[in-house]
């Protein structure tokens, strides 16, 4: 246990459904970061933030996506109209300052049917 | 886009046997981070070695840094069926991590 925590764990959603994970860090790290992972994959960067300010945001994250941290705690990620490729791993990842270790929850597993 | 490239994709070796795993990535970095990954779990961080560092070891873990090849290799030593997992390599990009696709290491009891 690194001390992120994520939920859901696991989530089945229909096509073109909205759906919101979470993500609690680690409460004295002040970036946040957003990664999916595909079978066979590793992670691929989505987003992160620097305390409630989202920095950076990845071509991988379309306007279907958003991500928010709104007092610098815990973050969601919502994805709305869900299709079948968004079926992935969701790992939200948490460290104490830029260029240091990034210390990853336990992912949230979507399934889109 | 991913960063770095992990070499080779597979490897099987019996428990007590050493292992080597070599990881390539292509732009300057600051330092490179290596994970361990269960089937479907989180990722959970072995080891960081920043570029002005070339060795550095953990427990049975050793990592090393060649930054005039852009490539970093992973050795376990005296292997155990429990470090049975993906191993991936990281770089720091400007803001984030790159990640390769991994190493899927398997050792036989």
């Amino acid at each position: 246990d690194t001390g992120v925590s994520q939920d859901p764990r696991h989530k089945i959603t229909k096509r073109g459904q909205n759906v919101t994970f979470r993500c609690d860090p680690i409460s004295e790290h002040n970036r946040l970061y957003w990664y999916r992972q595909t079978l066979g994959q590793g992670p691929e960067f989505l987003t992160y933030f620097q305390n409630e300010a989202q920095l950076e945001k990845s071509r991988l994250l379309s306007d279907r996506f958003s991500a928010e941290r709104p007092k610098g705690s815990f973050s969601t990620l919502e994805i709305q109209r869900t299709e079948q490729g968004d079926s992935a791993m969701y790992l939200c990842a948490s460290s104490i300052q830029e260029q240091e270790t990034q210390y990853f929850g336990p992912g949230t597993r979507l399934l889109v049917l | 886009s991913q960063q770095g490239e992990e070499d080779p994709q597979a490897l099987s070796i019996q428990e007590g046997e050493n292992a080597t795993m070599n990881c390539s990535y292509k732009t300057s970095i600051n330092n490179l981070q290596w994970y361990r990954q269960n089937s479907g779990r989180g990722l959970v961080h072995l080891i960081l070695i920043r570029s002005n560092e070339r060795e550095k070891h953990s427990g049975r873990l050793r990592v090393t840094l060649d930054t005039s090849k852009k490539s970093s290799s992973l050795l376990i030593t005296a292997s155990r069926a429990a470090d049975t997992a993906s191993y991936f390599c990281a770089t720091d990009g400007f803001n984030d991590m790159r990640f390769g696709a991994g190493t899927r290491l398997t050792v036989k009891p």
